[in-house]
């Protein structure tokens, strides 16, 4: 079964230092990839998505994400932390060109320390 | 463009009564999908709508049905309530499923609390 991990619930950085979040999926057919972020009380905000083409994806906000077929990864990276980041950030997959519904990863909860 | 929006934001109800949320997506958008966010489980899909039809349904009971309108606006249900129902109910849009240009996009919520 298609699924999603995202390697830490929780990762806290210091500002101005770089964000790295990680997601694995396991598939057996090629996926699209999204990363969220959800800001307390909100709903989930597109960042970033891979669907084909270019594996290096930019997103907003100065986030960008790296498809890596062979480990099975899209981390999502930020050279630069800010103290607007702190949110929590969802990846997730879907399959078949995007006909299969979307399946979240558990989440990770980024704190930026001043 | 406004965005998705969904109704009510914040819900209390009693155990045993049942619910209606409403959805209204982006302008254009005939793909409508329902996700359920609690603490413990994550985020979960429930059903996909797509030009009046469900296509996709998730693991969960029958206590939980949707809808789509000719105007893509959708609703779902949840009938005899209980207390693990309490969660954030998402809505979802998108232009439509299958294409290379994918991607949804999420309202804001309604929170439904049952007692």
């Amino acid at each position: 079964a298609q699924s999603v991990t995202q390697l830490g619930s929780h990762v806290s950085v210091s500002e101005g230092a770089l964000v790295l979040l990680r997601c694995n999926y396991s598939s057996s057919v090629p996926p699209y990839l999204f990363w969220y972020v959800q800001y307390p009380n909100q709903g989930l905000q597109l960042l970033l998505k891979y669907t084909t083409g270019a594996t290096l994806v930019k997103g907003i906000n100065g986030f960008e994400a790296e498809f890596k077929k062979s480990e099975t990864s899209f981390h999502l990276t930020k050279p630069s932390a800010h103290m607007s980041d702190a949110a929590e950030y969802f990846c997730a997959v879907s399959f078949y060109s995007g006909n299969t519904p979307l399946v979240f990863g558990k989440g990770t909860r980024l704190s930026v320390i001043a | 463009k406004a965005g998705v929006t969904q109704t009510p934001r914040y819900l209390i109800k009693t155990r045993g009564q049942q619910v209606t949320l409403s959805c209204s997506p982006i302008s254009g958008h005939r793909s409508v999908s329902w996700y359920q966010q609690t603490p413990g489980q994550g985020l979960q899909f429930l059903f996909e709508y797509f030009s009046e039809t469900q296509r996709n349904k998730g693991n969960f009971p029958g206590r939980f049905s949707g809808r789509q309108f000719s105007n893509s606006r959708s609703e779902m249900n949840v009938s005899t309530l209980e207390l693990g129902d309490s969660a954030l109910y998402l809505c979802a849009s998108s232009l439509a499923p299958g294409t290379q240009s994918y991607e949804q996009y999420f309202g804001p919520g309604t929170r439904l609390t049952v007692t």
